[in-house]
């Protein structure tokens, strides 16, 4: 079981704007910075999110991410079909000294 | 172009070992630490532990001792994942993923800072008798 907890679904119509949420403690979120993953049914993970907030290059500007204490979030702005996937958080656990992914959200654009 | 390419899929009787590989191409391979991790049928994302370009050194999470070994061929760029006495709930896809060391002296640095990049396009191990 993760550290780091995910609500299992999230939905909205195309155009509205969808937020996940990722919950941790202070051992990971707490005291270092989240990523976020999002993968499509079939396909390997690709990074979405990095340090709390940073877009890799390619990523579109409806993607942002932000963190407060011990929670974390993915906010997805102007939702296409296309961002129909599973999205993952993930951090550093000083205290398992390991990296740990969150427990997932799958999105659906209704 | 940056990519990690991985062996393919494998079939395997409970009780047998496999070694899945992952071969990286399009960058300096010792500036990265290679990660393992695992996805089960149906379920989320496991990290499994990570290896150290640079050191060789490997870090298994809790979890993932005694049957797991993480290696390294540095003169073909190249990450292995055996696994030995393999069990039905072995059955999985088994990702490599790469984290940029930069100029961190420690993991909860670089996997804060640059994030887990670039992956595999994922190892399906089937255990079944």
């Amino acid at each position: 079981q993760s550290v780091l907890t995910q609500p299992p679904s999230a939905s909205g119509t195309p155009g509205q704007r969808v937020t996940i949420s990722c919950s941790g403690s202070s051992s990971n979120i707490g005291s270092n910075t989240v990523n976020w993953y999002q993968q499509f049914p079939g396909t390997a993970p690709k990074l979405l999110i990095y340090s709390n907030n940073q877009r890799p290059s390619g990523v579109p500007d409806r993607f942002s991410g932000s963190k407060s204490g011990t929670s974390a979030s993915l906010a997805i702005s102007g939702l296409q079909s296309e961002d129909e996937a599973d999205y993952y958080c993930a951090a550093w656990d000083d205290s398992l000294n390991g990296y740990v992914f969150g427990t997932g959200t799958k999105v659906t654009v209704l | 172009q940056v990519q990690l390419v991985q062996s393919e899929s494998e079939l395997k009787k409970p009780g047998a070992s496999v070694k899945v590989s992952c071969k990286a191409s399009g960058y300096t391979f010792t500036s990265y630490a290679m990660n393992w991790v695992r996805q089960a049928p149906g379920q989320g994302l496991e990290w499994m532990g990570w290896i150290n370009s640079n050191t060789g050194n490997p870090r298994y999470a809790q979890g993932f001792t005694g049957r797991f070994v993480f290696s390294l061929d540095i003169a073909v760029s190249t990450a292995y994942l055996q696994i030995t006495s393999l069990k039905a709930e072995d059955t999985a896809v088994y990702y490599c993923a790469r984290v940029y060391l930069g100029y961190c002296s420690s993991p909860s640095c670089f996997f804060s800072y640059y994030g887990v990049d670039v992956w595999g396009q994922g190892t399906t191990v089937t255990v079944s008798s």
